[in-house]
């Protein structure tokens, strides 16, 4: 069945520098790709999305890139801040239609004061 | 705007006691809802999507179940909980934006099964 693997599971970078998690998918007609963060004892919140006729897309200090051929995407954060520890979750679907979302399992992100 | 609620908010059952988890989402007309479980330090799992009243596809066989009696609610539900049951419980509705579909989670039902 369909699968996204998501490294790593934990990351700590020093505050100010830049964090990176990797996505991997296999279901090749997955065309829409969120991106997640679930805060301690809360529910995830949709953070950006990339689909598939796109190659990288911003938005302030986070920016997601994809690579179709290779089926990889990646989450950047740039000068990280306190408030960016949470656990990141990928996921992918196909969206033209109302399909089911596959989310990784997650990164734990620590930032080092 | 949109808006989605759960309730409770936390629960601590026993073994074999009935479940009861409520989903209500404002601000949309015929949402695909969803129920995902999230056990500690894990990942999403899907249990239940439903596209319409009455329309329950199930993920993953269990002594859960699911209903939506009406179109912006969702119920999950068991008859005699387990102890792997416990877990953080996530409602999410999933909305159109251009060609594609996004989804928005609620806040969460921690449960615990003692």
């Amino acid at each position: 069945g369909e699968n996204v693997e998501q490294h790593p599971s934990t990351l700590s970078v020093q505050e100010g520098d830049s964090a990176v998690i990797k996505c991997t998918y296999s279901d090749s007609a997955s065309n829409y790709f969120p991106w997640y963060k679930q805060e301690l004892g809360k529910g995830p919140q949709l953070i950006i999305d990339i689909r598939s006729n796109v190659g990288e897309k911003k938005d302030q200090r986070i920016a997601v890139t994809l690579n179709k051929t290779a089926k990889h995407f990646s989450l950047h954060i740039t000068e990280t801040q306190p408030e960016d520890s949470a656990v990141y979750f990928c996921a992918a679907s196909r969206k033209s239609s109302a399909s089911k979302i596959i989310f990784g399992s997650g990164t734990r992100l620590s930032i080092r004061p | 705007s949109q808006t989605i609620h759960q309730w409770p908010a936390t629960l601590v059952q026993p073994v074999g006691s009935p479940l009861s988890l409520e989903c209500t989402v404002e601000g949309t007309s015929n949402p695909n809802l969803y129920w995902y479980r999230q056990a500690a330090g894990r990942g999403l799992q899907l249990l239940f999507y439903s596209v319409g009243i009455g329309q329950i596809s199930s993920e993953v066989p269990q002594n859960l179940s699911a209903s939506r009696p009406q179109d912006r609610q969702f119920i999950l539900s068991s008859k005699k909980l387990l102890l792997s049951d416990s877990g953080f419980y996530l409602c999410a509705w999933e909305g159109r934006r251009g060609k594609a579909y996004e989804q928005y989670f609620g806040p969460g039902t921690r449960l615990t099964v003692t």
